[in-house]
């Protein structure tokens, strides 16, 4: 139990282009959403908190209008690149509280390449 | 604010070699401490956690004790094996329904036959 996915696993997509990356909690429902980015070689550095039927919270230096989060449901959350140019290409990470007891579960990661 | 601080990496050791991977932190509270490990292409997974002082989390034959005389989790193992290799993340997290995670930087275990 506990599983979380996130998709796509991989997406390359031209300067200027928007993707969107869908995290979900397969077999529990989360108020709470998490996305972060990993660059290589470094830690995970949390984007913004992701809140169902509430406007996501974003940490200091995070464009909410270049990163669009949205939580439709207790079991989705999506992030949606806007714009995307090289620079954002990175390893984004999502993650799911677990509403029950708190405890947090991780996705496998979206690569996200930017030509 | 909370704050993470991992040993630089990376880390090569033999198999059956004793591992420890020191870990402190800086927090306001009581927070909890995790161990997540990363393998090679896949994402985070809890290795083990400690919610109080004095507790001690253990998993896989990993070990950390949460001390906080000293606030450090350092991460030990008796005997790595090569299926160890993998990123280690130390992170800690606030009290409260609200709380985030903080991580450290990471670091890389390499484990050679």
């Amino acid at each position: 139990g506990a599983v979380v996915s996130q998709h796509p696993s991989w997406v390359i997509c031209k300067s200027g282009t928007s993707v969107k990356i869908e995290c979900r909690s397969l077999d529990f429902q989360a108020t709470t959403m998490f996305w972060y980015r990993q660059f290589p070689k470094q830690s995970l550095m949390l984007m913004a908190t992701s809140n169902e039927g509430s406007k996501a919270t974003y940490e200091q230096g995070v464009e909410k209008d270049k990163f669009l989060i949205n939580h439709a449901s207790l079991t989705l959350s999506t992030l949606t690149v806007t714009s995307a140019h090289p620079e954002d290409s990175s390893f984004y990470i999502c993650s799911a509280r677990r509403d029950w007891n708190n405890e947090q579960f991780f996705g496998p990661g979206t690569r996200l390449t930017v030509l | 604010g909370n704050s993470v601080t991992q040993m630089e990496g990376p880390v090569t050791l033999s198999e059956e070699a004793f591992l420890t991977i020191n870990c402190t932190y800086t927090a306001t509270g009581y927070p909890s401490l995790f161990w997540y490990v990363q393998y090679p292409g896949e994402g985070l997974q809890l290795l083990l956690k400690a919610t109080k002082a004095d507790d001690k989390g253990s998993n896989k034959g990993f070990e950390a004790t949460y001390r906080k005389e000293t606030t450090s989790f350092h991460l030990e193992k008796g005997s790595v094996q090569v299926s160890d290799s993998a990123v280690y993340f130390c992170a800690l997290s606030g009290t409260g329904a609200n709380s985030k995670l903080t991580f450290g930087k990471g670091i890389t275990l390499s484990v050679r036959p």
